[in-house]
C-alpha cells in the first residue's frame, strides 16, 4: 500500500531565502509526482508534475526533482516571498489495474516572514 | 479556458440529510474524480468516472454515491448526514485517460458543514 511522508510538517523562514521542501513515498511504481499548493480553505493549485522518467522539473523560481528509485522528491523554492506562504502538498499517481487515484502526503505548512 | 468548476461553495445541512455536490470539469476532460479533505485524515480518494462509468471508489461507506453525465460533468451525493461528513470536498479532472500525462486540476472545493 502506498504511504506518503512530508517532511517538515510546518516550516517558518524569513522572506529571501532558499528553502527545500520533502516527500517521500514507499512504492515505485508511479506514473509521476504533483506538487501542489493549497492556500486557507482553498482548492488545490497545480505546481508542479514530474513524469516517473523524468527527473526534475522547473517553474519560475520552483524547482522539483523526482528519485523513483529511493522513493524521493524534493520542492526547492527560491528567494521566498511571503506570498509563498501556503501549504504544499505531494502527490503520487501509482499505477496498476485500474487505480486512478493521487495518493497525497500530509502537506507542509510554509509561512514566509515578511 | 475555465478551470474546474464546484458548486456551491458553502453548505451548511443539519444531520440526517441529504447534499448534492456539483462539478464541472475543464472542458475536453472526460475523468472526474472527488476527494474528501478533513484535518484529521488530509485527502482522501472518494471515487473516479471517466465517460460516465465509476472506475474506482475509495473506501467510504454507500451513502457516499456519485454519477457523471454525458457532458462529463460530475455529481456527488452523500445521505443520512453525519456530523464526520463535515469537510472540504474537492473535485479534480483529467484530460487523458488516466491523468498519467497531464497531471490532474483541482476545483475551488465545496466546504459542507453539518450541524
Amino acid at each position: 500500500k502506498q504511504e506518503v511522508t512530508q517532511i517538515p510538517a510546518a516550516l517558518s523562514v524569513p522572506e529571501g531565502e532558499n528553502l527545500v521542501l520533502n516527500c517521500s513515498f514507499t512504492d515505485s511504481a508511479i506514473y509521476n509526482l504533483q506538487w501542489f499548493r493549497q492556500d486557507p480553505g482553498k482548492g488545490l493549485t497545480s505546481l508542479l508534475l514530474i513524469q516517473s522518467s523524468q527527473r526534475e522539473q522547473t517553474s519560475g523560481r520552483l524547482n522539483a526533482s523526482l528519485d523513483k528509485s529511493s522513493g524521493r522528491s524534493t520542492l526547492y523554492i527560491a528567494a521566498s516571498q511571503p506570498g509563498d506562504s501556503a501549504t504544499y502538498l505531494c502527490a503520487v499517481l501509482n499505477y496498476g489495474g485500474a487505480t486512478n487515484k493521487l495518493i497525497f502526503g500530509t502537506g507542509t505548512l510554509l509561512a514566509v516572514q515578511p | 479556458k475555465a478551470g474546474v468548476t464546484q458548486t456551491p461553495r458553502y453548505l451548511i445541512k443539519t444531520r440526517g440529510q441529504q447534499v448534492t455536490l456539483s462539478c464541472s470539469p475543464i472542458s475536453g476532460h472526460r475523468s472526474v474524480s472527488w476527494y474528501q479533505q478533513t484535518p484529521g485524515q488530509g485527502l482522501q480518494f472518494l471515487f473516479e468516472y471517466f465517460s460516465e462509468t465509476q472506475r474506482n471508489k475509495g473506501n467510504f461507506p454507500g451513502r457516499f454515491s456519485g454519477r457523471q453525465f454525458s457532458n462529463s460533468r460530475s455529481e456527488m451525493n452523500v445521505s443520512t448526514l453525519e456530523l464526520g461528513d463535515s469537510a472540504l470536498y474537492l473535485c479534480a479532472s483529467s484530460l487523458a485517460n488516466q491523468g498519467d500525462i497531464y497531471g490532474y486540476t483541482f476545483g475551488s472545493g465545496t466546504r459542507l458543514t453539518v450541524v
